[in-house]
């Protein structure tokens, strides 16, 4: 069965320090793979998309980056946070049509 | 207009009600829609989807959608404390995916 792992669960990271948030999907094979930020009131904002090793499609300019550096695996990134950089990141993966699966999240606090 | 819209709520019912919850949209292209049930600091899980129009069951849940309204229905029967979470509708054209912002449910004992 197809699995997906997101770590860390919480985050609380200084202004201007570096993020690095992985993602993982088992038991799929060149799945479609999703990086979301949820805010309390907003619902979900995509951020980033990808549809193979080394394709990334951004949804809105912002200060963070994602990679795909393998077939299921899924990396978003800052070199330095912003305050406005907190919140609920999510990841995802979908094989198409129906429904996406998406990890535990990741509660980040920049302070 | 938002592709999905759906009200935040909060909901807040007796334990044994009947739960509607709605969503409607505006791209007639929508082909899946989908329900999410998300607990406090976890993410979303599945709970049904729905190819083009018509009812799904899935014991307490039964998740409608009429494409001539642009309009989709989750209820919930005899809900449960359990059910207490947040609800989001989405739907998709391709792998395009829209998702409602999510209605807050309490069901209280």
């Amino acid at each position: 069965s197809q699995t997906i792992h997101q770590w860390p669960a919480t985050l609380v990271q200084p202004v201007g320090s570096p993020l690095s948030l992985e993602c993982t999907v088992e038991g799929t094979s060149n799945p479609n793979l999703y990086w979301y930020r949820q805010a309390a009131g907003r619902g979900l904002q995509l951020l980033f998309y990808s549809v193979g090793i080394g394709q990334i499609s951004s949804e809105v300019p912002q200060n963070l980056s994602a990679s795909r550096p393998q077939d299921r695996q899924f990396i978003l990134s800052s070199k330095k946070l912003l305050l406005s950089d907190s919140g609920f990141y999510l990841c995802a993966w979908s094989n198409g049509g129906y429904g996406y699966t998406f990890g535990s999240g990741t509660r980040l606090t920049v302070v | 207009q938002k592709e999905v819209e759906q009200d935040p709520g909060p909901l807040s019912v007796p334990e044994g009600a009947i739960v509607s919850l709605n969503c409607t949209y505006s791209n007639s292209a929508f082909q899946y829609f989908m329900w999410y049930r998300q607990y406090s600091r976890k993410g979303p899980e599945l709970l049904m989807y729905t190819y083009s129009s018509g009812n799904k069951e899935d014991g307490r849940f039964t998740a409608q959608v009429d494409k001539s309204s642009k309009y989709i229905s989750l209820f919930i029967r005899d809900s449960q404390p359990s059910d207490s979470a947040t609800y989001l509708c989405a739907m998709s054209a391709g792998n395009q995916f829209y998702f409602g912002t999510g209605t807050s449910l309490t069901v209280i004992p």
